[in-house]
């Protein structure tokens, strides 16, 4: 079975600009979570989707947003770029919903915003 | 927002050796899962736990949810060089109507020297 594939891998922006990021879950799974990951904040928690419908949101301003389609393929957008958003976005997705089971992690995207 | 206090922050260790790192929170976990990460990778799981005492073994890695839900240890046995990379501890803290995401530790970095 297929891993969690995320596209694209590397990505540079400038400030301002907007990005989009792609998430395609395990087969099967209808849960995808979304995760920012920086040196000095670790792995923060941004936004779970669940059958098309976003579950839970973590801590991030609305610049940051979501979507999940009906084959479970999840994307995540980022409006109006900071510096301080370059980081490895991370996705993952599980077959349930709401951490009842474990999470399986895609390679990422890195971003980097100059 | 939540934090879960993973220790040591590195190890230096010589390889053959055995490795123990743990994660405490102030709050209840009620799922707690154990993560490896290399560089420029996502994520990947090793062991995952449900139930409070509950004692779980992959190869050389076994793991422990704590009785009070509010620690685990990830202890590796006869360490070898591709044991090297950053190990992350993350739990489910369920609130209200669901789970808020998974709560990271700040990592491991384990090194070995051979």
């Amino acid at each position: 079975k297929a891993g969690v594939t995320q596209t694209p891998r590397y990505l540079i922006k400038t400030r301002g600009q907007q990005v989009t990021l792609s998430c395609s879950p395990i087969s099967g799974h209808r849960s995808v979570s979304w995760y920012q990951q920086t040196p000095g904040q670790g792995l923060q928690f941004l936004f779970e989707y669940f059958s098309e419908t976003q579950r839970n949101k973590g801590n991030f301003p609305g610049r940051f947003s979501g979507r999940q389609f009906s084959n479970s393929r999840s994307e995540m957008n980022v409006s109006t770029l900071e510096l301080g958003d370059s980081a490895l976005y991370l996705c993952a997705s599980s077959s349930l919903a709401g951490g009842l089971n474990e999470q399986f992690f895609g390679p990422g995207t890195r971003l980097t915003v100059l | 927002g939540q934090q879960l206090n993973q220790s040591p922050q590195s190890m230096f260790i010589q390889e053959g050796e055995d490795v123990s790192m743990n994660c405490t929170s102030s709050s209840i976990f009620n799922t707690w899962l154990w993560y490896k990460q290399d560089p420029g990778e996502g994520p990947v799981l090793l062991i995952a736990l449900y139930k409070a005492g509950e004692l779980t073994s992959n190869g050389r890695l076994t793991a422990q949810f704590g009785i009070t839900r509010k620690d685990s240890f990830l202890n590796i046995s006869a360490s070898i060089p591709s044991d090297v990379g950053i190990y992350f501890c993350a739990g489910y803290m369920y609130s209200g109507g669901g789970a808020d995401g998974l709560t990271f530790g700040k990592g491991t970095h384990l090194i070995i020297q051979p």
